[in-house]
Formats: structure tokens, C-alpha cells, sequence
């Protein structure tokens, strides 16, 4: 079992370029979630999603960021535009279902994202 | 609102002595409750879960944490230090919209 696969692990890209950062989840979870992390920050949520639906975006910035989870293919987080305030870790978790007391989220490990 | 707040930003232990790393949350039912590691550019690691079973959870590695509810705690614990310890901890909190709400971190140090 691959676990969570996140790619690229690490991407610089200048200011005002795009950033794509994939997810492919563990086998047979059908529920993908985001999180930013900032240096010297914990984790902060952005995004929830299941095939073809945004469940939860509600910790998404309002401007150019977008998250797709297509019927076939990994998840996508989308920055257009970027600017340094950007920089941070993106980390991808999957679940087999919705979030609940019984059921964990596995993390990958992570995409590196530095805005020069 | 739900809340996590680790009390410590950095810990430093001597390797072979105990360790302790506090977590106090604020939630307004009753928590699921998760300790997280990160080594250094590795992604995270589940430590150990707690769903209202037994209020002291074994983990991974040694490491152990007890529920209080009274003191709204979840402090992290191990008897020894190893020096491969070394690294972050998240304390979570399970949020009622089915995300999950992390603490700021705690770096734990392990000298030789």
C-alpha cells in the first residue's frame, strides 16, 4: 500500500506563475483533505473533498485557490497567481470515509512550495 | 469553539529522561483527540488516538497520553527519551464539521 502519494515535494515558482500540487490517496479512500502549514505554525485546514464534490472549503482563501477531486485521477490544489505570502507546506490527508470519531486521517508527505 | 493549545513551543529533555508535552483543548461535545509527530521533512505521523474508550491511550514507540476531562487535558508522555524522539508534536482536536484542528506544535529536543 502506497499511502497518501503527494507530488512535487518540492516546487519554486516567482511571483504571479501558477502552482499544481497533486494528491493521490490511499487505496480505497474516497475522502481527500487539505492543509497548509506556515512556518512555525501547526496545520491549518483548507479544503475537504470527495470525488467530484468540495464538501468543506470553508478554510480556502476567497482568491486563487481552487481544489478539484475528479471521478478519475488525483486531487488538485490550484494557486494561480502566487505571491510569497504563499510559501509553506501543503499537506494532502485521505480518509476511507467521512471524518468521525473512529476514523483517522493518513497524511502524506507533503508539498513544498517556495514563491521567490 | 473549539480550540487545541499546546502550552509548550519547545521542549528539551536529556536522552533516557522523561517526557512530557501539554495539550489543553476547548471543545463543546465530547473530543476525539489525536497526538501527531513530523520528523524533519517527513510528513505526519499518527502517535496515538483517543475516541472515548479508555482515557489513557498507549501509542506508538512508548508514547502514552491521558484524557482528563475535569482539567481539559491531553498531555503526551514517555518514561525514556530516545534521541530519535527528536521532533514535532501536534496535538488535534477532532472539529465537529469533520476536519481536524491542530495546535501550534511542540518541538521536542533530545540531548545525548
Amino acid at each position: 500500500n502506497a499511502g497518501v502519494m503527494q507530488n512535487p515535494r518540492h516546487l519554486v515558482r516567482r511571483r504571479g506563475q501558477e502552482a499544481r500540487l497533486r494528491c493521490s490517496p490511499m487505496k480505497g479512500h474516497s475522502h481527500v483533505y487539505w492543509y497548509r502549514q506556515l512556518p512555525e505554525e501547526g496545520l491549518k485546514f483548507m479544503v475537504y473533498l470527495q470525488k467530484e464534490n468540495i464538501i468543506d472549503e470553508s478554510g480556502m482563501p476567497k482568491e486563487r485557490f481552487s481544489a478539484e477531486f475528479p471521478k478519475e485521477g488525483p486531487s488538485i490544489l490550484r494557486i494561480q497567481q502566487v505571491v510569497r505570502g504563499d510559501s509553506a507546506a501543503y499537506f494532502c490527508a485521505s480518509s476511507p470515509a467521512g471524518l468521525s470519531g473512529a476514523n483517522v486521517l493518513t497524511f502524506g508527505a507533503g508539498s513544498r512550495l517556495t514563491v521567490l | 469553539a473549539q480550540s487545541v493549545t499546546q502550552l509548550d513551543s519547545h521542549v528539551s529533555v536529556s536522552e533516557g529522561t522523561p517526557v512530557l508535552l501539554r495539550c489543553n483543548y476547548s471543545s463543546s461535545y465530547s473530543p476525539s483527540l489525536f497526538w501527531y509527530v513530523q520528523h524533519p521533512n517527513k510528513g505526519l505521523q499518527l502517535l496515538l488516538k483517543y475516541t472515548s474508550a479508555a482515557t489513557l491511550v498507549k501509542g506508538i514507540n512508548g508514547f502514552e497520553a491521558e484524557f482528563k476531562k475535569s482539567e481539559t487535558s491531553f498531555h503526551l508522555t514517555k518514561p525514556s527519551a530516545h534521541m530519535s524522539d527528536a521532533a514535532e508534536y501536534f496535538c488535534v482536536l477532532g472539529g465537529s464539521q469533520g476536519n481536524l484542528i491542530f495546535g501550534k506544535g511542540t518541538k521536542l529536543s533530545v540531548k545525548p
